[in-house]
């Protein structure tokens, strides 16, 4: 089984400084995707960005960025320039690819989550 | 605005009641998943659906029932529960081959 770790419980950083949040997994597989979502107050997990463990380029969206470390089983996302609206609970997940079939394809897997405060 | 809404967002109900959640997709997916986020856990995932046949049942009570009547409906049935069944319970769904699972914004559930 797959296992998301994120050893961060709470980071903090200042607004319009750059903040890493950490994670590691642990699969078997080749093919699989990785995922940071953010949880707002409002409860709602909504899609930071997104990593193909077969692409070797770090994802990127506007201020949000990854570092990818397939070998090392490392998923780290980057915040620059950090506003306000950036708080929010931060969860890294795991998802299987197609082909590693069974019904493991589709779960998503979470880590604990990382608090992340914004201070202006 | 959500592509995945749930309703109710917010539910009290007794240990002898029943209730159910619902969930709604209006982003042409065939799969749909429900979460339970309880507090201090990571997220759970209690079912998958695709294309309407349930596909993944991780070892939830029977307390928890859930039906896809289509690939845009999912419905959480709920009766019997108990005060530690209250939680965050979150609707998702996804192309079958999608990469990518979208959220709704999640029913919170208070049993007393």
């Amino acid at each position: 089984a797959q296992t998301v770790t994120q050893s961060q419980p709470e980071m903090s950083v200042q607004e319009a400084e750059t903040v890493t949040l950490s994670c590691t997994y642990d699969t078997s597989e080749s093919d699989y995707y990785l995922f940071w979502y953010k949880q707002p107050p409002s409860r709602q997990m909504i899609l930071v960005i997104r990593q193909e463990a077969y692409k070797q380029q770090n994802a990127t969206e506007n201020r949000f960025s990854v570092n990818f470390q397939k070998a090392a089983k490392s998923f780290s996302l980057k915040i620059s320039d950090s506003q306000l609206g950036d708080a929010a609970m931060y969860f890294c997940a795991y998802r299987s690819g197609a082909n590693a079939g069974g019904t493991s394809y589709g779960k998503l897997t979470f880590g604990q989550g990382t608090i992340l405060t914004v201070h202006p | 605005e959500t592509g995945v809404t749930q309703t109710p967002r917010h539910l009290v109900m007794g240990m002898t009641n029943k209730k159910s959640l619902k969930c709604e997709q209006h982003l042409g997916h065939n799969a749909m998943y429900w979460y339970k986020q309880s507090a201090k856990k990571p997220l759970e995932l209690m079912f998958v659906y695709n294309f309407k046949e349930q596909t993944e049942n991780n070892s939830v009570p029977s307390r928890f029932s859930p039906e896809c009547p289509n690939s845009s409906h999912l419905f959480l049935h709920l009766h019997t529960l108990q005060p530690e069944d209250s939680a965050l319970y979150l609707c998702a769904s996804s192309q079958r081959t999608g990469n990518t699972i979208y959220f709704g914004e999640g029913s919170w559930l208070t049993v007393v």
